[in-house]
């Protein structure tokens, strides 16, 4: 399997633009997760879905941030507008409650963003 | 709600042993994992205790006392390519009745020559 898939690697954009990350988890994961890590705050949830369903979004920060699992094998986390505090790495990540083990997370390769 | 301490830094010697310590306070708690982070790259898994006792897979070992809302992640044999943070993470419950993995702020062990 390739993996957890998240696009773009890099982002770089200006302060009130809209930004859109995406992920693709590992087949067959029933569960997705969206972190955010920074230096001051460390590894944060935002949102999980289960079978494409949210459950708790209540790591989401503000209103700016919002996040879609139309699919099994695809998810959005966008943030319109974008602040300059908004700029961390952002991880996807999904794990299988049947296949394995929720507590074993399978990590993307995480979105750096920057705002400027 | 929950909180996790685990020291900031650690430094040890190639060859030796270091052990990395988590404290918890959650409210309902279900399992203590570890994970690895190298810098630049992604969390990665390596170990899940739900039960007391220790867990061995390889050069790495993970301890869990439920009793004292504590556990440790013991690293033997040390190697360069050890230089990593290490996360402990803990499924507590929220207060709105879903259990995520909540992590702590890290361990930023140095493997030095």
């Amino acid at each position: 399997d390739a993996g957890v898939i998240q696009s773009p690697r890099h982002e770089v954009t200006e302060m009130g633009q809209e930004v859109t990350l995406r992920c693709k988890p590992i087949s067959g994961h029933d569960y997705l997760f969206w972190y955010r890590q920074t230096m001051m705050r460390g590894l944060e949830l935002l949102i999980y879905f289960n079978n494409n369903v949210p459950i708790d979004d209540s790591g989401m920060p503000e209103d700016r941030f919002s996040a879609k699992m139309p699919n099994a094998s695809f998810s959005t986390l966008k943030i319109q507008p974008s602040e300059p505090r908004d700029s961390a790495v952002y991880f996807c990540a999904s794990s299988s409650r049947t296949g394995g083990s929720f507590y074993e997370q399978y990590f993307g390769p995480g979105t750096r963003l920057t705002v400027t | 709600g929950q909180s996790l301490e685990q020291p900031s830094e650690v430094t040890a010697v190639e060859g030796a042993i270091v052990q990395i310590n988590c404290t918890y306070q959650t409210s309902g708690f279900y399992g203590l994992s570890w994970y690895q982070q190298h810098d630049g790259g992604a969390p990665t898994f390596l170990s899940y205790n739900a039960l007391d006792g220790l867990e061995e897979t390889g050069r790495f070992s993970s301890f869990l006392s439920r009793s004292d809302s504590y556990g440790y992640l013991l690293l033997q044999e040390l190697q360069m390519k050890d230089s990593a943070s290490y996360f402990c993470a803990v499924r507590a419950s929220l207060n709105s009745g879903n259990t995520p993995l909540v992590f702590g702020k890290g361990t930023r062990l140095s493997v030095i020559a």
